[in-house]
Formats: C-alpha cells, structure tokens, sequence
C-alpha cells in the first residue's frame, strides 16, 4: 500500500515569493491534515479536512496561507507571500478518522526562506 | 489549551540499559495519548497509542501506561539498542477531534 506522498521534497524562496505544497494520501482516507514542523520543534497542526470540507483551520495564517482539496483526495497548501518565519518542514498527515486514529505521515517538504 | 510536556530534549543511553522517556499533559477532555517516533529525515511514525480500558500497548519492545491521576503516558523500555536511536514525540489528541497536539521531542541517542 503507498504511503502518504508529498511533493516537492524541498523549496528555497526569496521573503515574498509564493509556493505550493500538494499532497496525496492513502486511498480511502477521509481525512487529510497538514502540520508544520519548525526545526527543533514537534508538529503543529495548520488545517485539516474531513472529504473536502475545511474542520479547523483556525491555526492557518490565513492572510498568506491558504488550504483546498477540492475532490477528497489531494490537498495543496499554498503560501501567498513567504516571509522568513515560515521556514519549517510541512507534514501532511491522512487518517480514516478522528480521535484516537492514527494520523499516517508523509515525508514533508522542507521550506527554506532566505 | 490542551499541553504536552517532554522534560528531556536529549537522553543519552548505553546500549542494553533501560529507557523511560517522560510525558506529561494537560487536558480539557480526556485524551488519547500517542508516541511517535521520527528518525532523520523520515517522517514521524506511530509507536503506540493509549486504549481506553486500561490495557498496556506494547510495541518494538517499548511500552507506555497511561495514568490519568498524574496524567502521564511515560514511553519504557528494558534494553536500549542502537537502532532505537531517534526523535520521540509524545502527542494527545481528544476523541472528537483530529488536532493533534504534539511536545517538543526528545532526542534519544544509544550508544556501543
């Protein structure tokens, strides 16, 4: 069974440029989450979605940061207008629930920017 | 808000002796509790997770109770190997939601 895939494996970004992350999960899970990893610290959860309805977006920065999965499936992450503090892997996480599911993680795209 | 608490950033072990990682939360509800493990540059990866009738998981030779009264989910294991070098992070999460809430890792680094 594939994992969770995420694409690009790497970003380095001039503060103002714009980038997008996409994501694909296992097959059959509902549920999609993507985290930010700063360096030296433990995930923290940005948005997640059940199918493709938004659950909880209330940690995005949503003046830059923005979050889709139109069909249920593949989600992308989209950063407006990067600034240095942005700098951090981005997880992507898919599950077939909530609660005590576990949460399957992809390899992250690590965000460098300069 | 809901917490997690790794004390150790780092624990460093010779090979063969007993491993405690400590975790504590705090909660509003009464959580799942999970650990996970996260080597270099790989994705973090469930080692275990809490049940809800009490019963110990046990995986790769770790284990973790969970106590409520102290509200603790200690990860242990009799004998560090080599290979269980790596990033653990203590996580919980309550039973309707899907946010995770993750401590600041512990590095464990297990020595010849």
């Amino acid at each position: 069974e594939a994992g969770v895939t995420q694409s690009p494996r790497y970003a380095v970004l001039q503060e103002g440029q714009a980038v997008s992350f996409w994501c694909d999960p296992i097959s059959g899970h509902d549920t999609l989450y993507w985290y930010q990893q700063p360096r030296d610290q433990g995930p923290q959860l940005l948005v997640y979605f059940r199918d493709e309805a938004v659950i909880d977006n209330s940690q995005l920065p949503s003046d830059r940061f923005s979050a889709v999965r139109p069909k249920g499936t593949n989600s992308t992450l989209k950063i407006q207008s990067a600034k240095q503090g942005d700098t951090a892997t981005y997880l992507c996480a898919s599950s077939t629930g909530t609660g005590g599911y576990e949460q399957y993680f992809g390899p992250g795209t690590r965000l460098t920017v300069l | 808000g809901d917490s997690v608490t790794q004390t150790e950033g780092l624990v460093t072990l010779t090979e063969g002796l007993p491993v405690m990682l400590n975790c504590t939360y705090q909660s509003t509800y009464s959580p799942f509790l999970f650990w996970y493990v996260q080597h270099l540059n790989e994705a973090p990866k469930l080692l275990l997770k809490s049940f809800t009738d009490n019963k110990r998981p046990e995986h790769q030779g770790f284990h973790a109770t969970l106590h409520k009264s102290s509200s603790s989910f200690h990860l242990q294991k009799s004998s560090a190997q080599l290979s269980d070098s790596a990033l653990y992070y203590c996580a919980s999460t309550g039973a309707n939601t899907g946010k995770l809430t993750f401590g600041h890792g512990t590095i464990l680094r297990v020595h010849p």
